[in-house]
């Protein structure tokens, strides 16, 4: 079974330039979520998805972040200016479906580094 | 926040040691979830355990929750050099969204 898909594994970009994460997750899973994590902390929720609607997206700071999944299977997360506090790495997850058992599969990451 | 904390926040142990994890968390919970991540990657999925349990085992992993003081510890036996990375526990609440703590580093010397 293939897993999460992620890329670009690494980007860097200078701030207030604009930047693009996609995700691909497993197939037939449902749910799909953007986690933030910096350096040294836990993952941080961004914005879940289930199917192509949004079910939380509380902590996506709006005026610059935003996030699709068209056709509720890919996904991408663009920052648009990219600040230099926005350096982390951005993890993709995918879940059966929500209430199943909340465990997440996680994709490989993309590190963004802001200069 | 929501978010669980891990201790201790390092951990440096020789191989064939355990290595004890512990989390704690703040509100109810459906269930808790054990993470690993190896530097550079994405998390695994370890090890779940409800609400309603109190202890779960899965090869040399062992966890236990106690829901009336909010925590749950992971215990590693017979450590190795490859168990090194960080781990992570994650707290389930009515929204499934897990949400996670600061996790603890663990190095596993040789």
């Amino acid at each position: 079974e293939a897993g999460v898909a992620q890329s670009p594994r690494y980007k860097i970009i200078e701030k207030r330039q604009s930047v693009a994460f996609w995700c691909n997750p497993i197939s037939g899973h449902a749910t799909l979520y953007w986690y933030q994590q910096i350096l040294g902390q836990g993952p941080k929720l961004l914005i879940q998805f289930q199917n192509n609607g949004v079910v939380d997206d509380s902590q996506l700071p709006k005026d610059r972040f935003s996030a699709e999944r068209l056709k509720g299977v890919d996904s991408t997360l663009k920052i648009q200016p990219a600040k230099l506090e926005d350096s982390a790495v951005y993890l993709c997850a995918s879940s059966f479906k929500t209430g199943f058992t909340g465990e997440l599969f996680f994709g490989e990451g993309s590190r963004l580094t802001v200069l | 926040s929501q978010q669980g904390e891990e201790d201790p926040q390092a951990l440096s142990i020789q191989e064939g040691e355990n290595a004890t994890m512990n989390c704690s968390y703040k509100t109810s919970i459906n269930n808790l979830q054990w993470y690993r991540q190896n530097s550079g990657r994405g998390l695994v999925h370890l090890i779940l355990i409800r609400s309603n349990e109190r202890e779960k085992h899965s090869g040399r992993l062992r966890v236990t929750l106690d829901t009336s003081k909010k925590s749950s510890s992971l215990l590693i036996t017979a450590s190795r050099a490859a168990d090194t990375a960080s781990y992570f526990c994650a707290n389930v609440r009515g929204s499934y969204i897990p949400t996670f703590g600061r996790g603890t580093s663990l190095i596993v010397h040789p």
